[in-house]
């Protein structure tokens, strides 16, 4: 079956212009993810959606980060006014609920100019 | 807030040799540890979910423990091959069930 997939792969931008990174989760996962994984370290989670909310978004650094889910499948996370330190592997997970297992997408490495 | 730390950061190993890695963790208070496999280019691909304390779990060559007493869970790798050259990261995932808090990981490659 078709696992998680984020487009696109690579993304490369300059300082202060705006990206959409898209996630397809897996389907009837109601549960979606995003992390971020900065160069030399782990992933950092910056956001969960339960269904079609934000049921925990303590992880977006600064108001510039917005994630949104309208139809409970796929996810668009948005960056505004990019800065070089935005540059990043994102990765989206999705889980059939919570606690249970989270199956990772290949990733989005952003890099801005 | 949970704290993740890893050991080591990076290993070279030859073929054949067995290893293994140190995840430690100074809070018991979580709901599961998982370790995944991450190779470059590719998905994190989940390899163990261990909840309690004295969990011992085995997929092939690899294998994990888990000690919430004494804060660690360590990570071995029987008979090492080129093809597990990958970054191991270890994880704990809060009791809300929601959020993964991740250690840096340990990079591993294995030379022929």
């Amino acid at each position: 079956g078709a696992g998680v997939s984020q487009t696109p792969s690579n993304k490369v931008t300059e300082k202060g212009k705006y990206v959409e990174l898209r996630c397809d989760p897996i389907s009837g996962h109601t549960a979606l993810y995003w992390y971020r994984q900065s160069l030399g370290q782990g992933p950092e989670f910056l956001i969960y959606f339960q269904g079609t909310g934000a049921a925990d978004d303590s992880g977006l650094p600064n108001d510039r980060f917005f994630a949104v889910r309208p139809e409970g499948s796929v996810s668009t996370l948005k960056i505004q006014r990019t800065e070089r330190g935005d540059s990043a592997v994102y990765l989206c997970a999705s889980s059939l609920d919570r606690y249970n297992e989270q199956f990772f997408g290949p990733g989005t490495r952003l890099t801005v100019l | 807030i949970l704290n993740v730390e890893q050991s080591p950061q990076s290993l070279h190993v030859q073929e054949g040799d067995s290893t293994n890695f140190t995840c430690s963790f100074p809070s018991s208070n979580f709901y599961a540890l998982h370790w995944y496999r991450w190779e470059t280019a590719k998905s994190p691909e989940a390899l163990f979910v261990m909840t309690l304390n004295g969990d011992e779990k085995k997929k092939g060559r690899i294998s994990a423990t888990l000690n919430t007493k004494e804060g660690y869970s360590y990570l071995y790798i029987k008979g090492s091959q080129p093809e597990d050259s990958a970054t191991y990261l270890c994880a704990l995932l809060n009791n809300a069930g929601n959020m993964l808090t991740f250690g840096g990981g340990t990079r591993l490659m294995v030379k022929p």
